[in-house]
């Protein structure tokens, strides 16, 4: 399968901006999601890039490199409800779609 | 109507039971897929339906079968399970087959075997 790699935990503050970073295999790249995932919940899409570039989505923005290998998913104005697990994911070829660990990102006061 | 529905939300199952997963979409999507999640670990591919008929098998044991009656259900039949097949099952949905689409996904039945 295809390595997908990104922190496996991080920590902010209520108000502030974070990055999470992801990155992937380059070859055979067909495009990245960023999910989100609640404890005990199911996975909720958030974006998804194929090209180049930032795409954003009110507090919500992704960013995608192909050349590079390398995408973010950047959270403005942290609110409490923002802590859950960030989902990596993408698909190579005709293989299925491949996820990375997630990044449990915890929002403190 | 976007939802996946997944039923039961939770299963405690001994290990000798017979017990069955149930998903349901009517978005008229054609590709349906079991995922499992273990606590702190991404989603596993387990099983994929293209056009109802089983497309993609991840080597899952036989004691996990699914089934796919109709282009709107999805169903995970059980047999014979492990304790540590206890997790959390999630059903998900695509309008269509490619690897890139999005997944609709369910809110899981967290399954526990004793």
């Amino acid at each position: 399968g295809q390595n997908i790699d990104q922190p496996t935990e991080m920590t902010a503050t209520e108000g502030a901006i974070v990055q999470i970073n992801c990155t992937y295999q380059t070859s055979g790249f067909n495009g990245l999601f960023w999910y989100q995932q609640h404890a005990g919940e199911a996975p909720t899409f958030l974006s998804y890039n194929v090209l180049d570039g930032l795409e954003e989505k009110g507090r919500f923005s992704s960013f995608l490199s192909r050349s590079k290998g390398y995408s973010y998913l950047l959270l403005k104005e942290l609110q409490m409800k923002d802590s859950a697990s960030y989902l990596c994911a993408s698909s190579f070829g005709n293989e299925k779609l491949t996820f990375g660990t997630g990044t449990r990102l915890t929002i403190i006061p | 109507d976007t939802e996946v529905t997944q039923t039961p939300k939770h299963l405690v199952m001994g290990m000798t039971n017979k017990k069955s997963l149930k998903c349901e979409q009517h978005m008229g999507h054609r590709a349906m897929y079991w995922y499992k999640q273990k606590a702190k670990k991404p989603p596993e591919l387990m099983f994929v339906y293209s056009y109802e008929k089983l497309s993609i098998n991840e080597s899952v044991p036989s004691r996990f079968s699914p089934e796919c009656p109709n282009s709107s259900l999805l169903n995970l039949h059980l047999h014979a399970l492990q304790p540590e097949d206890s997790a959390l099952y999630l059903c998900a949905s695509s309008q269509g087959v490619m690897a890139n689409e999005k997944l609709f996904f369910g809110s899981g039945t967290q399954l526990s075997v004793l």
